[in-house]
């Protein structure tokens, strides 16, 4: 079992849907949890970083994470076509003296439809 | 300039050959990392520096990778003798500070061995 589980889709939702991106893990020492939006042949965007169990929203996204459950999500309110993205959650953990590494899920790819 | 800048952006090799990546960091990142992203997965740490000093390499999967940032600044990801296995994309990441800060991600580079 890999320590970051996130099923790759596809997902394809009409424009305007509401969308539910999710992650859970396996490995308790992770402290920080980010999303980034992967475009085609592009490097990973980050859109949100979030360090404590809770919610945190950031204009249309919402971010979710539960560190009981080991479950994180992504929200994507009203969404658009320049949404079409495969998005990645990440997760951090200390490694060793001041040295942290991010271990990402697989990515979920998304298509909005107009 | 404005972002992470990774050169060459395709690199096609012929199995056997060794190759050099480069990497320009956002002015002024202290930290850089390297990550190897398979088709269809999400990226995989390979090495982290701080200024110039290598803080963490356990992500390099083999002796044949090699990577050095000798001033602090533009980094170097050489793989020597490739493999076919080797074919990923190569994505360069920096952050302004410490090792946990968000991660602003270059738009990588493509290698192919044939």
């Amino acid at each position: 079992q890999k320590e970051v589980e996130q099923d790759p889709g596809p997902l394809s939702v009409p424009e305007g849907a509401i969308v539910s991106l999710n992650c859970t893990y396996s490995n308790s020492a992770f402290q920080y949890f980010m999303w980034y939006r992967q475009y085609s042949r592009k490097g990973p965007e980050l859109l949100m970083y979030t360090y404590s169990s809770g919610n945190k929203e950031d204009g249309r996204f919402t971010a979710q994470v539960d560190k009981s459950s080991k479950y994180i999500s992504l929200f994507i309110r009203d969404s658009q076509p320049s949404d079409s993205a495969t998005y990645l959650c990440a997760m951090m953990n200390q490694a060793g003296a001041g040295s942290y590494q991010l271990t990402f899920g697989k990515g979920t790819k998304l298509s909005v439809i107009p | 300039g404005a972002g992470v800048s990774q050169s060459p952006r395709y690199k096609v090799a012929k199995r056997g050959q060794d190759v050099a990546l480069r990497c320009d960091p956002i002015s002024g990142h202290v930290s850089l990392f390297w990550y190897q992203q398979a088709l269809g997965q999400g990226p995989e740490f390979l090495t982290y520096f701080q200024n110039e000093a290598q803080l963490d390499k356990s992500g390099l999967p083999s002796d044949r990778f090699f990577a050095e940032r000798p001033e602090g600044s533009v980094s170097t990801l050489k793989i020597q003798r490739t493999q076919q296995e080797d074919s990923a994309v190569y994505l360069c990441a920096s952050t302004q500070g410490a090792s946990n800060q968000p991660q602003h991600f270059g738009d990588g580079t493509r290698l192919s061995i044939l």
